[in-house]
C-alpha cells in the first residue's frame, strides 16, 4: 500500500490477556518506530528498528512489552499480561532512512484494557 | 535532553480568522530538524513540514506558513483564513540529535484547534 498500515484498528482486551499489534511500513522504508499516545498527550517513543535490528528499546515501559521485525519489514508489538494503564493508542511510523528523518505514521491501534 | 513546549492547550476561532500555534523547543544540538504534524479526529498523524535549523527562511504553503527563529528557539505555525477542516490537534516535534541520532521524535503536548463555522 501507499502508506503505513496498522492492524487491528481497535482492540479490547481483558486485563491479563496478551495482545499483538501489527505494523506494515511503507515499502522500502528502513526505519520503523513505535510510539504510545495516551489520551490528550503527545506520542511518546517506545522503540526503534533499523531493518530487522532493534537499535533502541529504551521507551518500552516494562518487560511485558516486546517488539520484533524479523524480516526488516512488518513489525509486531506484543504486550503480555495487559494492564489497564496500557490503554492507549499505539502508533507506528516509518522513514526512508537515517538521513531522511521524516516519519510517516499509520492510523494507530486503539487499545482498551478492561 | 530534547524538549518541546506547546503552551497553548486549546484554541478556538471562527472560520476565516488567522491563527498562530506556538512551539518552543530545547536542544543541545547545533543542527537539527523540526516538524509539525496534524492529527485530525480520525487519529492519524499527518506530516505537514520539516525544517532544517540551517534555514531560517519563513516557509509558506497555501494557507499555511511557518516562522522559524533560532534565536528564540521557536517554530510557530500560522494558518491563514482558517477553515472548519483545519480543526485538529497540531503537534510540534524535534528529533533526537547527537550525531548518531536516528531521529526518534520528541513531541509537544499538542494544541487543539477548533474552527467554528
Amino acid at each position: 500500500g501507499a502508506g503505513v498500515s496498522q492492524s487491528p484498528r481497535y482492540k479490547v482486551a481483558k486485563r491479563g490477556q496478551d495482545v499483538a499489534l501489527r505494523c506494515d511500513p511503507i515499502s522500502g522504508h528502513v526505519s520503523l518506530f513505535w510510539y504510545q499516545q495516551a489520551l490528550g498527550q503527545g506520542p511518546e517513543f517506545l522503540t526503534y528498528f533499523q531493518n530487522e535490528a532493534q537499535l533502541d528499546k529504551s521507551g518500552l515501559p516494562s518487560d511485558r512489552f516486546f517488539a520484533e521485525r524479523p524480516e526488516g519489514s512488518v513489525s509486531t508489538l506484543k504486550i503480555q499480561r495487559t494492564q489497564q494503564e496500557d490503554s492507549a493508542v499505539y502508533l507506528c511510523a516509518s522513514s526512508l532512512g537515517l538521513a531522511e528523518g521524516t516519519q510517516y505514521f499509520g492510523p494507530g491501534t486503539r487499545l482498551l484494557v478492561l | 535532553a530534547q524538549k518541546v513546549t506547546q503552551a497553548q492547550t486549546e484554541i478556538s476561532v471562527v472560520e476565516k480568522e488567522d491563527v498562530t500555534l506556538d512551539c518552543v523547543y530545547e536542544t543541545r544540538d547545533t543542527t537539527y530538524y523540526l516538524f509539525w504534524y496534524k492529527q485530525p479526529p480520525s487519529g492519524e498523524l499527518v506530516f505537514l513540514i520539516r525544517r532544517n535549523s540551517f534555514d531560517e527562511q519563513n516557509e509558506i504553503s497555501g494557507r499555511y506558513s511557518w516562522n522559524f527563529q533560532k534565536s528564540t528557539s521557536s517554530f510557530n505555525f500560522t494558518i491563514t483564513a482558517s477553515q472548519v477542516v483545519d480543526s485538529a490537534v497540531y503537534f510540534c516535534a524535534l528529533p533526537a540529535g547527537g550525531g548518531t541520532s536516528y531521529g526518534k521524535l520528541t513531541f509537544g503536548q499538542g494544541t487543539i484547534l477548533t474552527v467554528h463555522p
